[in-house]
């Protein structure tokens, strides 16, 4: 199925650095979401983004909906080993009810 | 609060026997969501039920897949026959929207499914 271009697609880090990733797509989206994803869990939901250009933060990680409408950025400052994960975005194109995930970020922390 | 429960959480099958995943959504949610997650082609979409009634099933790769939602806490993706290439984690979601506007999703912890 379609997926959104989702950056990095994987990266090692040290602890206590800050992480930035983003995704793009050629569709304007009306919401994105940002999941963590533990091994053989379901992805959990982070943040949530409703309006162009908003910036929501939820503790050490600040996510932003591009201008565009088409992109979407997070990024998670002064990372720690618990921050081990798969990163992923979604998108709901406008007019649907669907959401496309992008193909995961997965970052790992070197303590 | 309970999340979405889904089980088993993992199931190891031969090829050719049925599998059925069970799924029980967020008390008050109005849609509910299967998805499946490989590492080829990441998470994709099956089917969308809104108020028990499926809206949209064009995830849905083969007639060998159907999905029930008898009522409001319970939903069921049965595979039948099973083969190798249906192996993967079966992830239901569901979401408080309404029907064209589903707001944000929230994931049980997946099955595991593995078809030998």
């Amino acid at each position: 199925g379609q997926q959104l271009n989702q950056s990095p697609q994987s990266m090692f880090i040290q602890e206590g650095e800050d992480v930035s990733m983003n995704c793009t797509s050629s569709s304007i989206f009306n919401t994105w979401l940002w999941y963590k994803q533990d091994p053989g869990e379901g992805p959990v939901l982070l943040i949530a983004l409703y309006k162009a250009g908003e910036l929501t933060s939820n503790g050490r990680l600040t996510a932003q909906f591009g201008i565009t409408r088409k992109d979407s950025f997070l990024n998670i400052s002064a990372s720690i080993p618990s921050d081990v994960g798969i990163y992923f975005c979604a998108g709901q194109p406008t007019g649907t009810y669907k959401y496309i995930f992008g193909t995961g970020t997965r970052l790992k922390v070197l303590a | 609060d309970a999340g979405v429960i889904q089980s088993p959480r993992h199931e190891v099958t031969e090829m050719g026997q049925e599998v059925t995943l069970r799924c029980k959504p967020i008390s008050g949610h109005n849609s509910l969501f299967w998805y499946r997650q490989t590492m080829m082609r990441g998470l994709e979409l099956l089917i969308y039920f809104n108020n028990n009634v499926p809206i949209d099933d064009s995830g849905m790769p083969e007639d060998r897949f159907s999905a029930k939602m008898p009522n409001a806490s319970f939903s069921t993706l049965k595979i039948q026959p099973s083969e190798p290439r249906d192996s993967a984690v079966y992830f239901c979601a569901s979401s408080p929207g309404l029907a064209g506007n589903t707001d944000t999703q929230y994931f049980g912890p997946g099955t595991r499914l593995t078809v030998l």
